[in-house]
Formats: structure tokens, sequence, C-alpha cells
């Protein structure tokens, strides 16, 4: 079946401008996390959603990033005025309630 | 809080060489702990997993035992091949907890 997807798969952007970053999680999956790859800090969590609860935030590093879940389903991770150390790579993974995480192959966002 | 700990590479072995990354963690309580797997241009795959102390996780020839005492999830292979070039990630998930914490990642390199 169709795994994790995500877009845009590159995205360069100048420093100040927003974007909003895309996730279809695997059909079934209740679970949504986003996750961040840089060179400096390695993979960093940023947000997790699980059905309708409220969702984890702890891990968004400055108010400027934002997530939503569109109907328990399709994610957004928008950042706001990005900065040059936003450039990473954003990924994103689903799950089953505490089950194994699926992850899709990134979104690499470059500000410049 | 959590935290992972993996040898740092890059790690250049010969086909059919033993290998062994080390990971050992921090962690309050019973973690789960994983090992991931991420080859050049793709996203990330669970390669092995184990949820309690002395399990062993296995998966395409790989292995790691989770020993509590050290707490230690240290990856093992027997005979490496070119394919098996990649990086590789060690993580754990805390108890009651779903984010995954990551070690900082180990590239490997298998020549032939």
């Amino acid at each position: 079946g169709a795994g994790v997807s995500q877009s845009p798969s590159n995205k360069v952007t100048e420093k100040g401008k927003d974007v909003e970053l895309r996730c279809d999680p695997i059909s079934g999956h209740t679970a949504l996390y986003w996750y961040r790859q840089s060179l400096g800090q390695g993979l960093e969590f940023l947000i997790y959603f699980q059905g309708n609860s409220a969702p984890d935030k702890s891990g968004l590093p400055s108010d400027r990033f934002s997530a939503e879940r569109t109907g328990g389903s399709v994610s957004t991770l928008t950042i706001q005025r990005t900065q040059q150390e936003d450039s990473a790579v954003y990924l994103c993974a689903s799950s089953l309630v505490w089950g194994e995480q699926y992850f899709g192959p990134g979104t690499r966002l470059t500000v410049t | 809080g959590d935290s992972v700990t993996q040898m740092e590479g890059p790690v250049t072995l010969s086909e059919e060489a033993f290998l062994t990354i080390n990971c050992t963690y921090t962690a309050t309580g019973y973690p789960s702990l994983f090992w991931y797997v991420q080859y050049p241009g793709e996203g990330l795959q669970l390669l092995l997993k184990a949820t309690k102390a002395d399990d062993k996780g296995s998966n395409k020839g790989f292995e790691a035992t989770y020993r509590k005492e050290t707490t230690s999830f240290h990856l093992e292979k027997g005979s490496v091949q070119v394919s098996d070039s990649a990086v590789y990630f060690c993580a754990l998930s805390g108890a009651g907890s779903y984010q995954l914490t990551f070690g900082k990642g180990t590239k490997l390199s298998v020549i032939p």
C-alpha cells in the first residue's frame, strides 16, 4: 500500500518568507509525528497528533512553527518568517496507536 | 531527559567484515529501543526493535540485544554487504511515551 508522502520534496525560500510543508499519512493511521533532521542537531521531535486529542507541541522550537491536522488525516507544518537556522529536512511519520512509526521521504528546506 | 549516544562515524568496512555500532541510552523506566536505517536518498526505515530487557531484535542479518544492566543496544552484523551502506540511527521511546529520541546517526560505507 501507499506509504507516507510529503510535499514538496525540496523547498528553497528567502529568509523572512512563510513556508508550508505537507504530509499525507498512511491511511488508517491515527498518529502523526513531525521531526526535523539537521546537521547540527540530528533528529528532533517537533509535534505529535493522535486522533482528535490536543496535539503535543512540546518539541516546536519557537512560536514561528505551527502545525495542523485536518480531518484526522493530512497535516501541514507551517514556518513563519523563516530563518537560516530553519534549514533542515523535515520528516513526517505516522503510526497506529503505540505502533511502529513509518517515515516519509522528507522535505528538504533551504532558507537563503 | 531521555538521551541516546551512539558511536560517531563514518565507519568504513570491507565487504564480509563484522559490524558493530555501539549505542547506549539514558531513560527512566523501561524504554523501547530501535534501530532505524536511512539508505541514500530514502526515508528512515525501522530495521529492528526490542521492547524489554534481554529481548533480541533481528532483521536482514542485523541483531541487537536490549541490555538493561549496561543500558546498551549495540547493532551487529556478521558479514556486511555493499548494499548495507547507509546511515544507522539508534532510538528509544520512553515508557508511556510515543515520541522517538534519536542518536546522531552513524554512517556506514561498505567497500567491495
